[in-house]
């Protein structure tokens, strides 16, 4: 079955930089784009970034541009968020999640449990 | 600009039938969405998809009291035979060329 397990969350001052990982399994992920969505405590849901399925293509919220790096290892089943100068506002839970895009569409269809992430000094 | 409305707030009673309503911002009243559950303390589910022609798919283990349908620029997602396990928070999302979004979300209590 799918699986999605993100890693590498903590807590971080703010300014300061963290790397969060998923590891993907049960699917061929070599051929899905790959999402990172996050949700602020008591907060809905807000799309972060995606990498295209070969990498090819990247794109990111605005409030993210130019910090956020997002990057994956097809051979390793992993796609990574580089997160840079975080921010207090940058704590959230952060998902990642798998894309199905065909036919025109392009939603999250499998989802991670999450790793929190706490910009505090 | 891409937005999606939804409400903040719905409770209906246990075995009764709820609504929820996802807005499409004007110029994008032909784009298909997705609708997402997410119970307390949990990671989102996707749910289905939903058409301009309000045809829907449903995700892997959703349940036939779950469905999906549409009218102009609004999109539904509607659960029948409510059971206490579906009081969680609704999301809808759209997605464009270069971004995704997601509407507000609707919190469901189960009276």
């Amino acid at each position: 079955q799918v699986q999605l397990v993100e890693s590498g969350g903590g807590v971080v001052q703010p300014g300061r930089s963290l790397r969060l990982s998923c590891a993907a399994s049960g699917f061929t992920f070599s051929s899905y784009a790959m999402h990172w969505v996050r949700q602020a405590p008591g907060k809905g849901l807000e799309w972060v970034a995606v990498i295209w399925y070969d990498g090819s293509s990247k794109y990111y919220a605005d409030f993210v541009k130019g910090r956020f790096t997002i990057s994956r290892d097809n051979s390793k089943k992993t796609v990574d968020l580089q997160m840079n100068s975080l921010r207090a506002e940058d704590t959230a839970v952060y998902y990642c999640a798998r894309v199905y895009s065909r036919d025109g569409y392009n939603y999250v269809d499998y989802w991670g449990q999450g790793t929190l992430v706490i910009v505090s000094s | 600009q891409l937005v999606l409305t939804q409400s903040p707030s719905a409770s209906a009673s246990l075995g009764a039938s709820v609504k929820f309503t996802c807005t499409l911002s004007s110029g994008h009243s032909n784009y298909a969405i997705a609708w997402y559950q997410q119970l307390p303390e949990k990671g989102p589910r996707f749910l289905m998809r939903v058409n301009i022609d309000g045809s829907h798919t449903k995700g892997d283990g959703i349940p036939d009291r779950f469905s999906g349908s549409s009218s102009g620029a609004e999109r539904y997602l509607t659960i029948s035979s409510l059971q206490s396990e579906d009081e969680a928070d609704y999301y809808c999302q759209i997605w464009g060329t270069d971004l995704w979004v997601f509407g507000g979300g609707t919190k469901l209590t189960v009276l």
